[in-house]
């Protein structure tokens, strides 16, 4: 158990739909970061949110977006959904940005239909 | 972009043999290098990182890995393979603030 926690494990929704995942990171982390895992494009980077703020982009859609709380939950809000947005979509959290060691969560299941 | 290659989507070794994993990197400048482990239905699992001190890295459940800046390489290896060691492995590299992953390779343990 890496500390990090997800909700929902699995979610099923139809396409143009909006869901938001949650992530809660490791007690004492300031760090969260999202990614994508598919079989198609492997795990992609989106983003990082230290301490409240973005702190580095990947390949994050227009669609999706994301913020981290005053509490360091985070959520990512992904909106229009396609039948390509089926993926694992992990959260994982570290101490802050210059630390590297990052603690995943078990991942959202997204199925979109 | 950085770019990670991983050599070898499956990997399959016997029980007691040597586990060797391979990934090279693209980078102008010297990166962090890491290798997870992720087992099914889970989330990844940090094994081991380079953060340029020794270029001989040891990690967790009797892996390590080399860096390798002539060969831009940073390949994973364990000299005995065990049944539990059976899961998908990620090189990823940090730069410039982001983490870019390989593809993965699924190790199969044969008994």
């Amino acid at each position: 158990d890496s500390g990090v926690t997800q909700t929902p494990k699995h979610l099923i929704t139809a396409t143009g739909q909006r869901v938001t995942l949650r992530c809660s990171p490791r007690s004492g982390d300031l760090s969260v970061y999202w990614y994508q895992q598919s079989l198609d494009q492997g795990l992609q980077f989106l983003i990082q949110y230290y301490n409240g703020e973005e702190r580095a982009k990947g390949n994050i859609l227009e669609r999706f977006s994301a913020q981290q709380f005053p509490d360091l939950h985070s959520e990512l809000n992904l909106s229009s959904l396609e039948l390509g947005d089926s993926a694992l979509y992990f959260c994982a959290s570290s101490v802050s940005p210059s630390s590297y060691e990052q603690y995943f969560g078990p991942g959202t299941r997204l199925t979109v239909t | 972009a950085q770019s990670v290659t991983q050599l070898g989507s499956h990997v399959s070794v016997s029980e007691g043999a040597l586990v060797l994993l391979r990934c090279n990197y693209s980078s102008s400048v010297p990166p962090y290098l890491f290798w997870y482990v992720q087992y099914p239905n889970q989330g990844l699992q940090l094994l081991l990182k380079y953060t340029s001190a020794a270029t001989l890295v040891k990690g967790i459940n009797g892996f390590e890995a080399e860096f390798k800046k002539s060969e831009t390489s940073f390949h994973l290896a364990k000299p005995s393979a065990h049944m539990s060691d059976a899961a998908e492995y990620f090189c990823a590299v940090y730069s410039f603030n982001k983490f870019y992953f390989g593809s993965g390779t699924k190790l199969n343990v044969k008994p």
